[in-house]
């Protein structure tokens, strides 16, 4: 089975901090996705990574940035943490074939950021 | 923005009942994914339907793909109280390189 795991469940960081949430997947998937949840909102992507060091901004990068220095290891990086980037964020993974062929994307169970 | 979006935004039925939920989409696909998430928890993937399929079953789900409304519809037959959850549409776009549009869910609660 497929295993995504995040690095935190629930965390809680002050204004200003620098926050790192890591994703760890173990099925050698070249694709790799951040995204974060609100109510309402559902899931809106902030970055997402088709091969190491390859990045590329979804549609909330404003804020984040991402490292992707191993396949296996998709990082989200909150430069200088605020309250409204409190939020869940989740990560996911995919096989690197792209269009018809449809890739399923596996999450982790989520990380709870509270941003005080 | 959002591509996919579901409706309705929540349904309560009772267990054995049926429950349709509706996506609607803006741009061509390539396919669409439909995903449920227990409360407080990560995603996971139920079905997936091409753009050149019309209908497709898995176990108590079907799910219908129209590409001339832009639109897809996901059944769950003979509710139980473990389907409650909120359900997910997304749509990967034509040149996307794998990359979803995830709609706001629709939430489900089934009542014993």
């Amino acid at each position: 089975d497929v295993k995504v795991t995040q690095s935190s469940r629930y965390l809680v960081k002050r204004t200003g901090e620098k926050v790192f949430l890591e994703c760890v997947q173990d099925m050698d998937h070249e694709n790799m996705f951040w995204y974060r949840q609100d109510p309402g909102l559902g899931l809106r992507l902030i970055y997402f990574s088709y091969d190491v060091k390859m990045k590329e901004k979804g549609d909330i990068p404003e804020g984040y940035s991402v490292s992707r220095e191993k396949k296996e290891r998709f990082s989200l990086i909150l430069e200088s943490a605020s309250t409204n980037q409190t939020s869940m964020y989740l990560c996911a993974s995919s096989l690197g074939v792209a269009g018809a062929l449809g890739n399923e994307q596996f999450f982790g169970p989520g990380t709870r950021l509270t941003v005080l | 923005s959002q591509q996919g979006e579901e409706d309705p935004q929540a349904l309560s039925i009772q267990e054995g009942e049926n429950a349709t939920m509706n996506c609607s989409y803006k741009t061509s696909i390539n396919n669409l994914q439909w995903y449920r998430q227990n409360s407080g928890r990560g995603l996971v993937h139920l079905i997936l339907i091409r753009s050149n399929e019309r209908e497709k079953h898995s176990g108590r789900l079907r799910v219908t793909l129209d590409t001339s409304k832009k639109s897809s519809s996901l059944l769950i037959t003979a509710s139980r109280a473990a389907d409650t959850a909120s359900y997910f549409c997304a749509t990967d776009e034509e040149d996307s390189w794998g990359k979803f549009q995830f709609g706001a869910g629709t939430q489900v609660v089934v009542t014993p």
